[in-house]
């Protein structure tokens, strides 16, 4: 079936570690997003990218970066420069006017 | 700035009663979507509806329909004949973008809607 995966489902992060959150979609999208959801909060864009090796910031974008070496897959690395990691990150895909397609997310906690 | 507020946080609604989730809309774009998200507490999101800009009949789903107001930039979820499985948080979003071709899509806020037996 086709879909998006994330990984890990939940995660656990030191204080000044980086870590990097995992999506891969096989519906073959060109579009992908990451999203930012804090309790209770609606949805906040940290990165999108429309095409292979190209990104863009979106509203909330300090202290994480990205890569898009591959049509499939769009890593998250939240660095130790982001204060206040702890969130439930969502992964998107979309293709031309679909609508976005999201994985299941992962949980990241600061411990 | 592009913009989507939706104004009530909570909703309660009777088993078997229609419900209505409000969300507004700000964009400079022509040409936009507009989408309704369902997420349940295992965080998941399910896609619900969808409407044009340039589509001139509310969109249906089964039990979702979308009153779409465009003078208005409003864009209202109603949920008819509620079952308890739609407690869950219900999130409306546009995707803008379309003119320039960046699509990105922005959500609301939310509202947390419960359904009573």
């Amino acid at each position: 079936d086709g879909g998006i995966t994330q990984s890990p489902k939940y995660l656990f992060r030191k204080e000044g570690q980086n870590v990097t959150l995992s999506c891969e979609q096989n519906l073959n999208h060109d579009a992908m997003y990451w999203y930012r959801q804090d309790p209770g909060q609606g949805l906040r864009l940290i990165y999108y990218s429309q095409i292979v090796n190209d990104f863009q910031k979106g509203d909330i974008a300090e202290g994480y970066s990205v890569s898009r070496e591959k049509k499939e897959s769009f890593p998250l690395t939240v660095t130790s420069a982001q204060k206040n990691p702890t969130a439930f990150y969502l992964c998107a895909s979309s293709q031309g006017h679909s609508e976005a397609f999201f994985g299941q997310g992962t949980r990241l906690t600061v411990v | 700035a592009q913009k989507i507020t939706q104004t009530q946080p909570g909703m309660f609604v009777q088993e078997k009663e229609a419900v209505t989730l409000d969300c507004t809309y700000d964009t400079s774009d022509q040409s936009y979507g507009l989408f309704w998200y369902k997420q349940p507490s295992s965080g998941e999101m399910i896609f619900l509806i969808y409407q044009g800009s340039y589509d001139e009949q509310n969109a249906t789903e089964g039990r979702y329909s979308l009153n779409f107001q465009k003078a208005r930039k409003s864009a209202n979820l109603v949920i008819s004949a509620s079952q308890l499985g739609d407690s869950a948080m219900y999130f409306c979003a546009m995707r803008e973008g379309l003119t320039s071709g960046t699509y990105k899509y922005i959500f609301g806020t939310g509202t947390r809607l419960k359904v009573l037996a």
